[in-house]
């Protein structure tokens, strides 16, 4: 299985600071069609997962332009330019392209 | 608006069955590939299983396999998570989700509770 590996686990910011979240994966995401399928989602409390980003940088509608993600192959990140408040929560990596798909262990951000 | 909505979780003994559905609505939902991904409490994301847009090709976790089977009735636009043989460790919620290589939307879960 490709193991998800994310750093830090807990990240504690300062509001209008900005935070960043790596990803790395044990074997290299790129699929066989060129695509790589690296996700990234966010849990706030109490809330089901919303997805972010998807292969590796693309934003989803209604998404904040604070965040963006960038990486390939195994390498990867999650940056929030300027946190604000509505951005506490857990944040998770997922890779799609090999199965079974796997999660990282999820980053917990939470305002200093 | 794209909507996925899970039910059918309780509370099971051990070694009893369930079975979750999700109803989907507002796409074409047998052109889309599905899935189920699990969370203990207080634990992170768990893969568990994908079904194909036709329902021809499944994949699970080694976790489950040989005890869950998914589904799909695409003339309902619902999607089915049968859990046989649970185990206490399958405690968790449950969500559907669209799409197995880049979910997109997700339902807001159902609590499967396996316990004597």
């Amino acid at each position: 299985d490709v193991v998800m590996t994310q750093s830090p686990l807990s990240l504690p910011v300062t509001l209008g600071q900005p935070a960043s979240i790596s990803c790395r994966s044990s074997q290299s995401l790129v699929y066989s069609d060129g695509n790589t399928y690296l996700t990234w989602f966010q849990q706030r409390p109490g809330q089901s997962p919303r997805r972010l980003i998807y292969q590796i940088s693309n934003r989803d509608s209604g998404v904040p332009d604070r965040f963006s993600g960038s990486g390939s192959a195994t390498d990867f990140t999650l940056t929030i330019s300027r946190v604000e408040a509505e951005d506490v929560g857990v944040y998770y990596c997922m890779q799609g392209t090999h199965w079974p798909r796997t999660f990282g262990q999820g980053t917990k951000v939470e305002i200093k | 608006e794209v909507q996925v909505l899970e039910s059918g979780g309780g509370l099971v003994q051990p070694g009893g069955s369930l079975r979750l559905s999700c109803a989907a609505s507002k796409f074409t939902f047998s052109s889309y590939a599905m899935s189920w991904v699990r969370q203990a409490p207080g634990k992170g994301l768990e893969w568990v299983s994908s079904i194909s847009g036709n329902g021809g090709s499944t994949s699970y976790a080694d976790s489950v396999k040989g005890r869950f089977t998914i589904s799909r009735d695409n003339s309902k636009n619902t999607l089915f998570l049968q859990m046989n043989s649970l185990r206490a460790e399958d405690t968790a919620v449950y969500y559907c989700a669209r799409g197995t290589s880049i979910p997109d939307y997700w339902g807001q879960g159902t609590l499967v509770t396996v316990s004597s």
